[in-house]
């Protein structure tokens, strides 16, 4: 079974500074990992995904993260925050012996002008 | 366009009332899900279909029910509201379970029960 711990439930940064929000797994196989971001009252959009082949892993909108297997985490970064990042972040886990994603409880960012 | 689509946006229930949450998909995928959505917890899983015609449940299904009409549809229904039934609802899909793919989400139920 899988499961997902996302540190700080809120964070906030100033305009044009990094955005780190750091995500730890737990995983029994090798992990599929996923973050989405979801904007006030939307739905949740897929940012990036790890499946195995490069550990650093770009998605949309200038965010990135890297699989780091020996600290089983998956921490999502951005350079330079940008107001439209104002959203909630959910990280995520499934695995090829399963059909279900655990996802944990959540990011809040909020960007300072 | 492509993608998830729920109905209704928005419900308020009164408490014992009943009430079906409609999900569908035009992306030919294999699995849905839904999950609720609460604050500080994340989303959680509460029945999922891993293909056309199976069901099963997730970490959370008490208090709901599940159809799989085809395999573009599948159904949430709350046979007696709660008000611990409060919350947001997504459904979502995938190609296949196990997959490196994700899911696309639907845009949510806000349900609320008085």
């Amino acid at each position: 079974a899988q499961s997902v711990t996302q540190l700080g439930s809120h964070v906030s940064v100033s305009e044009g500074a990094l955005v780190l929000l750091r995500c730890n797994y737990s995983s029994s196989v090798p992990p599929y990992l996923f973050w989405y971001v979801q904007y006030p009252n939307q739905g949740l959009q897929l940012l990036l995904k790890y499946t195995s082949a490069a550990t650093l892993v770009k998605g949309i909108n200038g965010f990135e993260a890297e699989f780091k297997k020996s600290e089983t985490s998956f921490h999502l970064t951005k350079p330079s925050a940008h107001m439209s990042d104002a959203a909630e972040y959910f990280c995520a886990v499934s695995d090829s012996n399963d059909y279900k994603l655990s996802f944990g409880a959540g990011t809040t960012v909020t960007v300072r002008a | 366009n492509a993608g998830v689509t729920q109905t209704p946006k928005f419900q308020v229930l009164k408490t014992g009332q009943s009430m079906t949450l409609q999900c569908a998909q035009d992306m030919n995928h294999n699995s849905m899900y839904w999950y609720r959505q609460d604050p500080g917890m994340g989303l959680r899983l509460i029945y999922y279909s891993a293909s056309e015609g199976t069901t099963d449940k997730g970490e959370v299904p008490n208090g709901y029910n599940v159809s799989r009409l085809n395999k573009r549809e599948f159904s949430l229904r709350l046979e007696s509201a709660a008000p611990s039934q409060t919350s947001v609802y997504f459904c979502a899909s995938s190609l296949d379970g196990g997959n490196p793919y994700g899911y696309t989400f639907g845009s949510g139920t806000r349900l609320t029960v008085v």
